[in-house]
């Protein structure tokens, strides 16, 4: 079966923070994704990588940054947390051809204070 | 911008139940993927579809993509408590991002 871990089920932070989201995947797929999810909103894509250096903005890049050092890991980074970034964070992947058949790791509550 | 919308935003049934939920959009897809999230878990994928008029059936949930390919349904059979989730419709429409519709919330009562 296909694996993604993310590295806290829950995280919590105080505001001005440089905070650090990790996930791995064990499926050598290409693709990884960052999500985050909120009431109402549903998931919104924050940045993706179709390979290891590679990042695309998603739709709501701002605040937010990433890093692809390796192809099985995907990491989040906040600069500077502030409270609305409070929210579930979900790291995705798929295989390149199969963009829309993605894996989702268990996610991380943030919470800002 | 691809307007995307599924409904009812919130379903609650009793144990037996048959249901429907939709997935509409103003745009052409190039496959839809269904999927249910559990709380406190991530989404897993349900089912792919791609070819308009297709249906795929796993065990109680029949799902359907339109024949024009713009809106898609998810009909459970004798729903279970075990059914109970968001359930997420995702379309792609030919890049590398899926846009995720909001979801219905489905809360099966036994």
């Amino acid at each position: 079966d296909v694996k993604v871990t993310q590295s806290s089920r829950y995280l919590v932070k105080r505001t001005g923070e440089k905070v650090f989201l990790e996930c791995v995947q064990d499926m050598d797929h290409e693709n990884m994704f960052w999500y985050r999810q909120d009431p109402g909103l549903g998931l919104r894509l924050i940045y993706f990588s179709y390979d290891v250096k590679m990042k695309e903005k998603g739709d709501i890049p701002e605040g937010y940054s990433v890093s692809r050092e390796k192809k099985e890991r995907f990491s989040l980074i906040l600069e500077s947390a502030s409270t609305n970034q409070t929210s579930m964070y979900l790291c995705a992947s798929s295989l390149v051809r199969h963009v829309g058949e993605q894996y989702f790791g268990p996610g991380t509550r943030l919470t800002v204070t | 911008t691809q307007l995307l919308e599924q409904s009812p935003q919130f379903l609650s049934i009793q144990e037996g139940e048959n249901l429907t939920v939709y997935c509409n959009s103003s745009s052409v897809f190039s496959s839809l993927q269904w999927y249910r999230q559990e709380p406190g878990e991530g989404p897993v994928l349900l089912v792919t579809v791609v070819t308009g008029g297709e249906v795929k059936k796993l065990k109680r949930l029949t799902f359907q993509f339109g024949d024009a390919r713009k809106d898609s349904s998810l009909h459970i059979t004798a729903a279970q408590p075990g059914d109970t989730g968001l359930y997420l419709c995702a379309p792609r429409g030919g890049s590398e991002k899926l846009v995720f519709g909001k979801g219905t919330k489905l809360t099966v009562n036994p």
